[in-house]
Formats: structure tokens, C-alpha cells, sequence
């Protein structure tokens, strides 16, 4: 079974740190770029970052840029996000999610169900 | 960066067809992607590329694309649709990447 779950979320005051992780199996995960997505309360779903699948690319929202660092480690199937310089408006809940970009399109296919990042003092 | 539209709340009659579209420049260099959202739930992958169904999703929902514009039609809408719908795609502007989401779309099922 495909599966992602997340883990690492919790209360952190601004300015703090935070690394989130996402254990990935059933599928040949160093094949597959992989994303982090975010929702906070009530709102809608914002994109956070992503990395190719040997890790050698990575991208960011400009909300994020300089602050956090996603990262893989293949040989453990685990993706991962550090979040530094928290603020309050990071609260929210972090989804990975599995990349699957193909001539045809591509899309968010499989998702974690998510760790809930609270930032307040 | 570029954004993606969507009205926010849709509702349909039991059985009935209904169009949730999505705007965006950024559809006119690529597909659209779009996923259901129930409450509590994590999204869920309805409709990729140009109307591809991942396995296990219903056939009616369909999806199509014209210019700026991307559309997800659901053909007799069954109370289980009842959940926000969330387009998403690339972002065609700037030279580095970067993914947008619209706002996404509450459907009610009357």
C-alpha cells in the first residue's frame, strides 16, 4: 500500500524550530519528487516546497524562501522540512505529498495525513 | 506570481451536472490538477492532466480545459461529492518554479 506519514508537528513559539518528517512506502520513493502543502485553519491549501528525487533540486514558495529547507534521505524513504524563524502565520497543517509529474500532467497523487504546526506564545 | 480563481461555493441538486472552474494564466502553459478535501480529511487527487481519472475515482467527474480556463464537471452529483474542490498548477511565470492552488470551492449537495 502507498502510503505518507507525517510526523514532527507540534507548539513552537516565534522565532523557534521546527523539522517535520514523512516516512514514504510503496512505491520506489528516490523516482518521485515530493512536496509540502500547507492549510491553515479554515483556509485553503498554499504549496511550501518541493524536491526533485535525487534531492538535487528544490524549490520554494517566496512565503518560505530563507526560512525553511526541505530535504530527502533516500536511503531511509523519508522526506523532511526545517522550519526555522517560525511566525504565527506558518500555523497550520503540513501535508507531504507525492509528485508525480508526467507527460501528461502532473499532480499531487498520494497524501499524508498531515501534522498540525502551531506557532504561538 | 500567478493565482488560480475559483468562485467559493457551488451547489448542486441531487443527480444533477455541475461545473467548478478554475482561472488562472498559468493554465494556458499547463494542466490542471484537482482534488476533494471532505472535513477533517487530507486532499484527495479527483482529476489530472488533460481529464485522467487516477484509479478508484468515479467516472463522473471529468475534467477540461479551454485558454485560461479549467473545469471540473461532476455528472450526476451524489450526496458523497459534498467538499471543497481545490485546482491547482505550475505557475508559468518567472523562470523558476513555483505551484499554485486556487482558493478552492465548497460544493453543496441539495
Amino acid at each position: 500500500e502507498v502510503q505518507l506519514l507525517e510526523s514532527g508537528g507540534g507548539l513552537v513559539q516565534p522565532g523557534g524550530s521546527l523539522r517535520l518528517s514523512c516516512a514514504a512506502s510503496g512505491f520506489t520513493f528516490s523516482s518521485y519528487a515530493m512536496s509540502w502543502v500547507r492549510q491553515a485553519p479554515g483556509k485553503g491549501l498554499e504549496w511550501v516546497s518541493a524536491i526533485s528525487g535525487s534531492g538535487g533540486s528544490t524549490y520554494y514558495a517566496d512565503s518560505v524562501k530563507g526560512r525553511f529547507t526541505i530535504s530527502r534521505d533516500n536511503s531511509k524513504n523519508t522526506l523532511y522540512l526545517q522550519m526555522n524563524s517560525l511566525r504565527a502565520e506558518d500555523t497550520a497543517v503540513y501535508y507531504c505529498a507525492k509528485w508525480d509529474i508526467t507527460t501528461s500532467g502532473d499532480a499531487f497523487d498520494i497524501w499524508g495525513q498531515g501534522t498540525m504546526v502551531t506557532v504561538s506564545s | 506570481s500567478s493565482e488560480l480563481t475559483q468562485d467559493p461555493a457551488v451547489s448542486v441538486a441531487l443527480g444533477q451536472t455541475v461545473r467548478i472552474t478554475c482561472q488562472g494564466d498559468s493554465l494556458r502553459s499547463y494542466y490542471a490538477s484537482w482534488y476533494q478535501q471532505k472535513p477533517g480529511q487530507a486532499p484527495v487527487l479527483v482529476i489530472y492532466g488533460k481529464n485522467n481519472r487516477p484509479s478508484g475515482i468515479p467516472d463522473r467527474f471529468s475534467g477540461s480545459s479551454s485558454g485560461n480556463t479549467a473545469s471540473l464537471t461532476i455528472t450526476g452529483a451524489q450526496a458523497e461529492d459534498e467538499a471543497d474542490y481545490y485546482c491547482n498548477s505550475r505557475d508559468s511565470s518567472g523562470n523558476h518554479l513555483n505551484v499554485v492552488f486556487g482558493g478552492g470551492t465548497k460544493l453543496t449537495v441539495l
